[in-house]
């Protein structure tokens, strides 16, 4: 069975900070994603990350792979207000079908709360 | 564009009662998903869909029926609700190429007691 595990659970920092939310996986895959979620809300993809050594940047956020530890990280600069939310990381299982598809297992989720 | 939409958005319901959550999406999505979400668990997958007319189980389906009889529409069943299925419920839906890639409704708030 897959696990997917993500530290820290919950993360409060200071505005312009720096920090990083690791997410750990039990089986092998090489595609995994980041999912930010504010609070009420639904689900937004951020990242896809498709291979061992994957490296994703977008404003203050930067997601990498290693597929080899099993570990995706998600990093945070200089952190500001707007990036409160709960970030989830989700790992690819087999594909439904050949050709495509597959089921996504996500992690518990990382709550970050970021201080004026 | 209204991308992926629940209905109910609330609903309370006493236990044995039964109920149907309707999932709409626009974007001609081939793959779609009903998930839950509890506290401290993540999202959990109930049922999935890879087309119009096909269904199959994800992580946790008992309890939970569905149907995908027009590929835009994704329904999910509760026969017999019961307090353990109290959560929020999100419907998602993906393209054949990029399935990962999970476009997210606003969620379906259900209380059972």
């Amino acid at each position: 069975e897959l696990k997917v595990e993500q530290n820290p659970l919950f993360l409060s920092m200071q505005e312009g900070k720096n920090y990083t939310i690791y997410c750990n996986y039990s089986t092998t895959s090489d595609r995994l994603y980041w999912y930010r979620q504010d609070p009420g809300k639904s689900l937004e993809s951020l990242f896809v990350l498709l291979s061992n050594g994957a490296v994703k940047q977008e404003g203050r956020l930067m997601a990498s792979l290693d597929t080899k530890a099993r570990l995706s990280t998600l990093h945070i600069t200089a952190a500001v207000h707007d990036l409160s939310a709960t970030y989830f990381c989700a790992v690819d299982t087999k594909p439904i079908f050949t050709g495509g598809g597959n089921k996504l297992t996500f992690g518990t989720g990382t709550q970050l709360k970021v201080e004026l | 564009n209204a991308g992926v939409t629940q209905t109910p958005k609330f609903r309370v319901l006493k236990t044995g009662q039964s109920m149907t959550l309707l999932c709409a999406q626009d974007m001609n999505h081939e793959y779609m998903y009903w998930y839950r979400q509890d506290p401290g668990m993540g999202l959990r997958l109930i049922h999935y869909s890879v087309g119009e007319g096909t269904t199959a189980k994800g992580e946790v389906p008992d309890g939970y029926n569905v149907s995908r009889l027009k590929k835009q529409n994704f329904l999910l069943g509760l026969e017999s609700a019961a307090p353990s299925q109290t959560s929020v419920y999100f419907c998602a839906s993906s393209t054949l190429d990029r399935a990962g890639e999970l476009f997210f409704g606003e969620g379906s708030r259900l209380t059972v007691l």
